[in-house]
């Protein structure tokens, strides 16, 4: 296994447009985390998956955010009606949790969006 | 409610010199830290992490970290800074409980002058 992989590295898109971002976690990991990252800041959680079930979203995750998770394996986070505030580097993270164990996660290379 | 502060967003040292990077948390409740770098246009790495084990915590990259709960302070050190470790750095907490989100620092970006 190579570790987290996102999909697409770069994406610019005009303003109002959708666009959708993949995750590919490390295959035995159960956790899935997504953040938002923009320059000059730290990340800032957006969501969290265990297997398939969304457990928690942050209230930076507008109407216009969906992320999904469908299998319990890769997930996807679309932004529909893009704006220029959308414009960050999105990072995909993954982890083995449950039981009381926690480990650390790793993180993608993230999805560096611009919206034009 | 809980946050991380990182005490200077830019730091710069001499090849060879120690380096120091602060992280404060707030909580009465010790939570998981983290230290991760992330290079430009990469995602993070997981430098080292304190768990509430040993309190002094080694990392990879010769880095390690403190952890002390009088001061709740985990800032990160190593002691002879080489070129290769320019990069930007983020101190984390996780709670513990249901919350498995990391809380994030606004960073450290440091500088190593040759």
């Amino acid at each position: 296994d190579t570790g987290v992989s996102q999909d697409p590295r770069h994406k610019i898109t005009k303003r109002g447009q959708n666009v959708t971002f993949r995750c590919d976690p490390i295959s035995e990991h159960n956790r899935l985390y997504w953040y938002r990252q923009t320059l000059g800041q730290g990340p800032e959680f957006l969501t969290y998956f265990q297997n398939e079930a969304q457990l928690e979203k942050s209230r930076l995750l507008s109407d216009r955010f969906s992320a999904e998770r469908p299998k319990g394996s890769f997930s996807t986070l679309e932004i529909q009606r893009t704006e220029q505030g959308d414009s960050a580097m999105y990072l995909c993270a993954s982890s083995l949790g449950g039981g009381g164990t926690m480990s650390e996660a790793f993180f993608g290379q993230g999805t560096r969006l611009t919206v034009v | 409610a809980q946050s991380v502060t990182q005490l200077g967003s830019h730091v710069s040292v001499s090849e060879g010199a120690l380096v120091l990077l602060r992280c404060n948390y707030s909580s009465s409740v010790p939570p998981y830290l983290f230290w991760y770098v992330q290079y430009p246009n990469q995602g993070l790495q997981l430098l080292l992490k304190y768990t509430s084990a040993a309190t002094l915590v080694k990392g990879i990259n010769g880095f390690e970290a403190e952890f002390k709960k009088s001061e709740t302070s985990f800032h990160l050190t190593k002691p002879s800074a080489h070129m290769s470790d320019a990069a930007e750095y983020f101190c984390a907490v996780r709670y513990g409980g249901a919350t498995n989100k990391l809380i994030f620092g606004t960073g450290t970006l440091l500088a190593v002058q040759p």
